[in-house]
Formats: structure tokens, C-alpha cells, sequence
């Protein structure tokens, strides 16, 4: 079935450092592709999104873009704030699976002032 | 911004006792989604609907959880009997899903905070 893995983390950065978190998935057809982001104590925030390959998804200077040939969809951000600190994941969903997501294992990123 | 309600935020409760957690979706949309998320298993789908019809139900242990849809407004969650093991964040999430183009993003509510004692 389908499946997204994302890295281990958790993540700890200091204020300004570049992000990468990458995510990497397994599906037949054709996912449309999220970063979703989780702070402490709230449901799930859509952060972007792509839905085709080549396509870059962008909000609050966070970026992935959808690679099929690599199967993957890494989230970047320039220089990252305290602000930032939260759980991210990744995920997919298909209309022939009845858009339901296939999250990955989320990502723990801390970052210290 | 229009937002997915979610009651009752944390709940506390004995084993064996029967626990509903009420979800009010975004007005218009017709797709509702309720997940489960522990630290072991990360978020699991447990069931969604599409125009208040049940899709899918697979991810849920049917002998003691049951998920309806009254009307277009609310989407319940019920466990009964409850088990310790049930214990977790239930979030329920709603979208549209249009007749053509792609997946719609999905909208989460903040969570009912669940455990069994």
C-alpha cells in the first residue's frame, strides 16, 4: 500500500539555521502531496501542498517541492525561528483512495534561541 | 476563518464506560475524517464519510467503536466499552471534495484528548 516515510528526528536548530526535513514516499498513481505542521496541544495545520509533479508548494518561507523521479518531497526553510518549533509531517492522498491521508511518522523540530 | 469543532476537549473516564466525542465538520464541507493519534502508531485513519455516508470504517475496531453522521453538521465517535488501550488524541478533520481536480487540503479540529482509567 501506499506509505510515507519521513526522517527521524528530533530535529534541534539553533535560531536562523537552515531546515531540511526530508520525506520520501511509495504510492501508484498520482498524490497530491502536504506538510502539515502540529503545535503543542492543537490539531493539524496544512503548512503547503503540491499536487503534481515539478510543482513547489510555499507558505511562511517553508518550500518542498514534488519530485517524482525521487519519489520525495523534502520541506526546506531558510532560516528557521523559535516560532517554528513543532511537529511536521508528511503526507499523501489519492482521489482513487477517497483523498484520505497517508501521514508519515512526523518530525520534532525544536529551536533554541 | 471557519474552523472544525470538537468536543469535549479532554475527556477522563473509568474502564468499561461508553465515551462520545462530537465533531461539528466546516460549513460545506462533504468529505469528514476521523483519526487517532499515539505516540506508538502516529495518526491512523479510523473511518471518513463522503455526503454523510460511510466510506470506510476499516481502521476501526468495530466491536466497541461506531462512527455516525446525524446530519451535515455533526459527526460522532463512540467507544463502548471503553479499554486503557483506547487512550489517545482523536482528531476529526473535514474537506471537500470536488467532482473533478484534486485532493482538497483537510481541515483538523484541535483534538479530544482521551483517557481511560
Amino acid at each position: 500500500g501506499d506509505s510515507v516515510t519521513q526522517m527521524e528526528g528530533p530535529v534541534t536548530l539553533s535560531e536562523e539555521a537552515f531546515l531540511t526535513i526530508n520525506c520520501t514516499y511509495t504510492a501508484t498513481g498520482y498524490p497530491s502531496l502536504f506538510w502539515y505542521v502540529q503545535y503543542p496541544g492543537e490539531g493539524l495545520q496544512l503548512l503547503l501542498k503540491a499536487t503534481k509533479a515539478d510543482d513547489k508548494g510555499s507558505n511562511k518561507g517553508f518550500e518542498a517541492t514534488y519530485r517524482k523521479e525521487t519519489t520525495s518531497f523534502h520541506l526546506e526553510k531558510g532560516s528557521v525561528q523559535v516560532s517554528d518549533s513543532a511537529v511536521y509531517f508528511c503526507a499523501l492522498s489519492k482521489e482513487t483512495s477517497g483523498s484520505r491521508l497517508t501521514f508519515g511518522e512526523g518530525t520534532q523540530l525544536t529551536v533554541n534561541p | 476563518d471557519a474552523r472544525v469543532t470538537q468536543t469535549p476537549r479532554h475527556k477522563v473516564t473509568e474502564m468499561g464506560q461508553e465515551v462520545t466525542m462530537r465533531c461539528q465538520p466546516i460549513l460545506g464541507h462533504n468529505t469528514v475524517f476521523w483519526y487517532r493519534q499515539t505516540m506508538m502508531q502516529g495518526l491512523e485513519l479510523l473511518a471518513y464519510f463522503r455526503n454523510r455516508a460511510p466510506l470506510d470504517d476499516s481502521g476501526m475496531p468495530k466491536d466497541r467503536f461506531s462512527a455516525e453522521m446525524p446530519d451535515a453538521t455533526l459527526a460522532t465517535l463512540k467507544i463502548q466499552p471503553s479499554e486503557p488501550r483506547d487512550s489517545a488524541v482523536y482528531f476529526c478533520a473535514s474537506g471537500l471534495r470536488a467532482s473533478l481536480g484534486g485532493s482538497q487540503p483537510q481541515h483538523f479540529g484541535d483534538g479530544t484528548r482521551l483517557s481511560i482509567l
